[in-house]
C-alpha cells in the first residue's frame, strides 16, 4: 500500500495569510494526487486533482504543485470560508489512500 | 445535477452484517467513465477508502478490509450497495459514497453524498 503523510497536522493562520500544506507519498504517485476541503459535519469537496488542476468553480487562490512523492497545496490569501480540514489523496493505483489531514484554524 | 445519497441502518450490533445503499442521480452507472466508491470516516478521524465499482462491474477493495466487503450495483435502480460482514465497534463511522469520473480526474471523487453515521453497539 502507498502511505500518505501530511504536514503540519494543524495550522493556525489569519485571514489574508499565505498558507502551504505538504503531502508526501511513500512512493511516486505522480501526477495522481488530489486535494479535498472538509468542513465539520460535511462531506469533503474536491478542490484540486492531477496534482495541479483546479476543479471548476474553485477560487483561484487555491493552487497545487509537486511531483513524485512530494506535493503542496497553497492558499494565496486565506479567506474566512477556507478554515477547514484539508486532505490529500493519491490515486496512482486502484487502491487510493488519503492523508491524515491538516486542520487550518483561526489564529 | 449530480447527487448521491446514502441510506441504511444507523445502528448495528457487533458481529452483524451492515448493508448500505447509495442512490445516485444526474449520471448513469452504465456510463463508461463513471464509478462509485465507498469511503468512511470515524468520528474525529481521517477518511478511509473502502471499495470502488467501475462501470464495467470491475471492483476494487481496500486490502485491509477486502475479506469483509462486497460492493455491487443495480443500474436499473441507480444504486450501489456496500455490504460489510462481522462489524465491530471500530467500524463506527460516517460512511460516504462518492463518484469518480475517469474522463476528467481519474479515481478521485468529484461528487459526494452527505454521509450516513453508522454506530456499532450492542
Amino acid at each position: 500500500d502507498i502511505q500518505m503523510t501530511q504536514s503540519p497536522s494543524t495550522l493556525s493562520a489569519s485571514v489574508g495569510d499565505r498558507v502551504t500544506i505538504t503531502c508526501r507519498a511513500s512512493q511516486s504517485v505522480s501526477p495522481w494526487l488530489a486535494w479535498y476541503q472538509q468542513k465539520p459535519g460535511k462531506a469533503p469537496k474536491l478542490i484540486i486533482y492531477k496534482a495541479s488542476t483546479l476543479k471548476s468553480g474553485v477560487p483561484s487562490r487555491f493552487s497545487g504543485t509537486g511531483a513524485g512523492t512530494e506535493f503542496t497545496l497553497t492558499v494565496s490569501s486565506l479567506q474566512p470560508d477556507d478554515f477547514a480540514t484539508y486532505y490529500c489523496q493519491h490515486y496512482n493505483t486502484n487502491f487510493p489512500t488519503f492523508g491524515p489531514g491538516t486542520k487550518v484554524d483561526i489564529k | 445535477q449530480v447527487t448521491l445519497k446514502e441510506s441504511g441502518p444507523v445502528l448495528v450490533k457487533p458481529t452483524e452484517t451492515l448493508t448500505l445503499t447509495c442512490t445516485v442521480s444526474g449520471f448513469s452507472l452504465n456510463d463508461a467513465v463513471m464509478g462509485v466508491s465507498w469511503i468512511r470516516q470515524p468520528p474525529g478521524k481521517a477518511l478511509e477508502w473502502l471499495a470502488h465499482i467501475f462501470s464495467n462491474d470491475e471492483k476494487s477493495y481496500s486490502p485491509s478490509l477486502k475479506s469483509r466487503l462486497t460492493i455491487s450495483k443495480d443500474t436499473s435502480k441507480s444504486q450501489v450497495v456496500l455490504t460489510m460482514i462481522n462489524v465491530a465497534h471500530v467500524d463506527t463511522a460516517t460512511y460516504f459514497c462518492a463518484r469518480s469520473d475517469l474522463s476528467v480526474a481519474g479515481l478521485c471523487f468529484d461528487s459526494w453524498g452527505q454521509g450516513i453515521l453508522v454506530t456499532v453497539s450492542s
